[in-house]
């Protein structure tokens, strides 16, 4: 119930490609559903985090989709560059508030 | 502003020795989380703290766990009698409220990288 499915666990793209990471969950308590980005060494640093009130959620070239129906959502990275290659993470908490679940993670590579 | 910080960075360790990992909360915040993070894997849910008070531990393992956020000091996590699989990168994150709250985040720190021999 509390599990965060992610795929693809890794993803090559050319610079300027469009990458897209999916998302799926099963609790239907889950109302807060962040991004998270993690570099080599690093602790994960927020990238954009949405509510099940809207669809989307757009901030610089990121964007989350989101299909409550459907217990699924998503990150698209417009126009990517080689500075996005990292580790994406998505991650979901319920209103309890006590803690994130987060996915498996896909490790992205941009091509210059 | 500083972030959030952890220390050690790396931390190596013997099997059946102890290791203490510290965390200090950015300024203002009150909620600490801890994650583990296993090689190639997600972040998994350890422990949430308030000041002199565990709020959940149901993601602790039930033997040589513990952790602490008194009222003064950095939030400890505290691994007794270390074994290989105790082997990851821990993370301390701290928010002003409960994340379910509005415009709210957990911000993370850099990790302790723990290695047992």
């Amino acid at each position: 119930q509390q599990q965060v499915k992610q795929s693809p666990q890794s993803l090559i793209v050319q610079k300027g490609g469009i990458p897209i990471i999916n998302c799926a969950y099963e609790n239907t308590a889950f109302d807060y559903f962040p991004w998270y980005q993690q570099f080599p060494g690093k602790g994960p640093a927020l990238l954009i985090a949405i509510r099940p009130d809207v669809s989307e959620k757009k901030e610089g070239r990121f964007t989350i989709s989101f299909n409550k129906s459907a217990k699924q959502f998503s990150l698209h990275i417009m126009d990517s560059q080689p500075g996005d290659s990292a580790t994406y993470f998505c991650a979901a908490s319920n209103n309890a508030g006590n803690m994130l679940t987060f996915g498996g993670g896909t490790r992205l590579m941009v091509k210059p | 502003n500083a972030g959030v910080m952890q220390n050690p960075r790396h931390l190596v360790r013997r099997r059946g020795q102890e290791a203490r990992l510290r965390c200090s909360p950015m300024k203002g915040h009150s909620h600490v989380y801890w994650y583990r993070q296993l090689p190639e894997e997600g972040l998994k849910f350890m422990v949430y703290l308030q000041k002199e008070n565990i709020i959940d531990e149901s993601g602790m393992p039930k033997e040589r766990f513990s952790a602490e956020f008194p009222k003064e000091g950095p939030s400890i996590l505290r691994i007794q009698q270390v074994v290989r699989g105790d082997s990851a990168a821990y993370f301390c994150a701290s928010s002003t409220l409960p994340i379910s709250g509005p415009n709210n985040e957990q911000f993370f720190g850099p990790g302790t990288r723990l290695t047992v021999l």
